[in-house]
């Protein structure tokens, strides 16, 4: 039971440097999303995508682009990286609810990322 | 949009100690309600969840009751222990299209 799977686990970046958070899921959902979490500031949620082939913005996407590649794959890019993208990122996903939110989110371990 | 706001942490108990944590919402219609908890160098993990008004969730001890009139879902555990140790989330529906809203979380300590 992999569940959601994010790669890598850790990553140290220098400013303006770029790379790929990497996000499955093998539980057949429909929706995905990725989020922040810094200390004091709770979950912010960056991107999402409620079904494949659709993506939308979240609270802070600036700086962030994402991508659905299937239904399984959802990855998180950093163009040119910033120290305030210094935090944990989580990969969740879930069923798709009757009513829109409804059904439990499935988190990931976290990506922890610094930027010099 | 819905809202969340619960009790501010840390919270730093005695083993076998009663837990309140304080969650109350902000909500247009009577959307699901849901608590989530974290441990550790983990992502977060449902625990619990209620559906409709005076609904109960429970898992693991823990239990939280939705309550309409006062717009409220308190986490309780009567008897906590030291593997409780976790930072605990409340969090509902956002009102936009598959998403939701969290709580900024309540740290929990639980010493021998």
């Amino acid at each position: 039971n992999a569940g959601v799977t994010q790669t890598p686990k850790f990553q140290v970046l220098k400013t303006g440097q770029s790379m790929t958070l990497q996000c499955a899921q093998d539980m057949n959902h429909n929706s995905m999303y990725w989020y922040r979490q810094d200390p004091g500031m709770g979950l912010r949620l960056i991107y999402y995508s409620a079904s494949e082939g659709t993506t939308d913005k979240g609270e802070v996407p600036n700086g962030y682009n994402v991508s659905r590649l299937n239904k399984r794959e959802f990855s998180l890019r950093l163009e040119s990286a910033a120290p305030s993208q210094t935090s944990v990122y989580f990969c969740a996903s879930s069923a798709r609810g009757s009513q829109g939110g409804d059904q439990p989110q499935h988190f990931g371990d976290g990506t922890r990322l610094s930027i010099l | 949009g819905n809202s969340v706001t619960q009790m501010e942490g840390p919270v730093t108990l005695s083993e076998e100690a009663f837990l309140t944590i304080n969650c109350t919402y902000t909500a247009t219609g009577y959307p699901s309600l849901f608590w989530y908890v974290q441990y550790p160098g983990e992502g977060l993990q449902l625990l619990l969840k209620a559906t409709k008004a005076d609904d109960k969730g429970s898992n693991k001890g823990f239990e939280a009751t939705y309550r309409k009139e006062t717009t409220s879902f308190h986490l309780e555990k009567g008897s906590v222990q030291v593997s409780d140790s976790a930072v605990y989330f409340c969090a509902l529906p956002s009102g936009g299209y598959q998403k939701v809203t969290f709580g900024t979380g309540t740290k929990l300590q639980v010493i021998p």
